[in-house]
């Protein structure tokens, strides 16, 4: 079945250093691709989202691009905070049309002042 | 405020005794799903349910039931719980898919559950 491979963390960054989290995926069909942020002690949220190749998707400075010719979906951000520490979980859906999200394992990032 | 809420927040239990987490949406949605999160796995579906009385089965639905009597309830059952059910646990909830499109899933405070 579909599954996504991110990148192990934990990963610390001083601030206003670059960000990347990689994340790689293996799908049979056309998948559609997110980030989910998690923040101490919350539940999960959307970040950002791609749904066909060479999509971007954005959001809070972070960016993402569907790259279909490298089933990749890597994070960036070129200027991190403090408050960007948290966990970051690559998923993807099946379709564009389907419910079910299969998750990465979580990259943990902690940003330092 | 829109919101999906979980109850309780941390648990702490021993085998075999009967626990419910209720999970209640106020945004009016049909799809709501139950997930696991374990360190090194991510996340993983339990249950879900794409309407009122329409239940199915995750990936990882051992030891779990569910119900959807309601369309902003769906509680998440261990009729007798073991200690590898001790976990991080989140309710999500999503509207009906447009056509062509996709609709964010929202997701739960989480609960904290630990099986002695």
């Amino acid at each position: 079945g579909d599954s996504v491979t991110q990148m192990e963390g934990p990963v610390t960054l001083s601030e206003e250093a670059f960000l990347t989290i990689n994340c790689t995926y293996t799908a049979t069909g056309y998948p559609s691709l997110f980030w989910y942020v998690q923040y101490p002690g919350e539940g999960l949220q959307l970040l950002l989202k791609a749904t066909k190749a060479d999509d971007k998707g954005s959001n809070k400075g972070f960016e993402a691009t569907y790259r279909k010719e490298t089933t990749s979906f890597h994070l960036e951000k070129g200027s991190v905070q403090v408050s960007d520490s948290a966990v970051y979980f690559c998923a993807l859906t099946e379709a564009p049309w389907d419910y079910k999200l299969s998750f990465g394992a979580g990259t943990t990032v902690t940003v330092r002042a | 405020e829109a919101q999906v809420t979980q109850n309780p927040r941390y648990l702490i239990t021993v085998t075999g005794k009967k626990l419910t987490v209720t999970c209640s949406q106020n945004m009016n949605h049909e799809y709501m799903s139950w997930y696991r999160q374990d360190p090194g796995l991510g996340l993983r579906q339990i249950y879900y349910s794409m309407n009122v009385e329409v239940t199915d089965k995750g990936d990882v639905p051992e030891g779990y039931k569910v119900s959807r009597k309601e369309k902003r309830n769906f509680p998440l059952i261990l009729e007798s719980p073991s200690p590898n059910q001790t976990s991080l646990y989140f309710c999500a909830s999503s509207p009906n898919r447009l056509a062509g499109g996709y609709n964010e899933q929202f997701f739960g405070p989480g609960t904290r559950l630990t099986v002695l």
